[in-house]
């Protein structure tokens, strides 16, 4: 079947640090990947996405590479700011449906 | 930029009653979803929707569950008799295409209370 794991969070770092959150997914097929975010009290929106193999998505200076090699998402951006401050969720979709990982919570501390 | 709205944004409601979410997709997509996510868990999907008639559907979504599409523009999800742990925020998404590869754009949320 389909899923998606995620690093367990909350993650906390210091504003400028590097951050990485892991995915790591299950599919049948060739599913496309997305990173979406959910600041405090809002809905989730799309980060950024990758439809294909060693596609790297990128926005706001956050990036991930599609690997299928090891079947990995990672989220990565290099000096993150406080206003990332949000939860981080990995998903994949494969036909209309879309699986959602468990969230990762990041604060950013001035 | 076009966005999907919902509404209310939050209700709170009786156990056994009935509730119905309304979503209002971007105009011009196609496929319509709904999603829930309780309080600290992941989203999961609900059901999808496309041409008058739901797509697929998950385990969660039951017999209490339905769907529909009332006119042109407008999405619902009903519950029927709603129990206390359908207690959670209720995402509505919608799609332009089908196939996964497109984005799916999701609304605010209804963050639904059953007492």
């Amino acid at each position: 079947g389909n899923s998606v794991t995620q690093m367990e969070g909350p993650v906390t770092l210091s504003e400028e640090a590097f951050l990485t959150i892991n995915c790591t997914y299950t599919a049948t097929g060739y599913p496309s990947l997305f990173w979406y975010v959910q600041y405090p009290g809002e809905g989730l929106q799309l980060l950024l996405k990758a439809t294909k193999a060693d596609d790297k998505g990128s926005n706001k200076g956050f990036e991930a590479t599609y690997r299928k090699e090891t079947t990995s998402f990672h989220l990565e951006k290099g000096s993150v700011q406080v206003s990332d401050s949000a939860v981080y969720f990995c998903a994949l979709s494969s036909g209309n449906q879309f699986y959602f990982g468990t969230g990762t919570s990041l604060t950013v501390i001035p | 930029e076009p966005e999907v709205t919902q509404t209310p944004s939050h209700q709170v409601t009786q156990m056994g009653q009935e509730v119905i979410l309304r979503c209002v997709p971007i105009s011009n997509h196609l496929y319509f979803y709904w999603y829930r996510q309780i309080l600290g868990q992941k989203v999961e999907f609900l059901v999808s929707f496309y041409n008058n008639e739901i797509s697929e559907k998950s385990e969660i979504f039951d017999d209490q569950f339905s769907v529909e599409r009332p006119d042109g523009s407008n999405f619902t999800l009903k519950i029927r008799s709603t129990k206390l742990e359908d207690s959670a925020m209720y995402f509505c998404a919608s799609t332009r295409l089908a196939g996964g590869t497109d984005t799916q754009y999701f609304g605010p949320g209804t963050r639904l209370t059953v007492l």
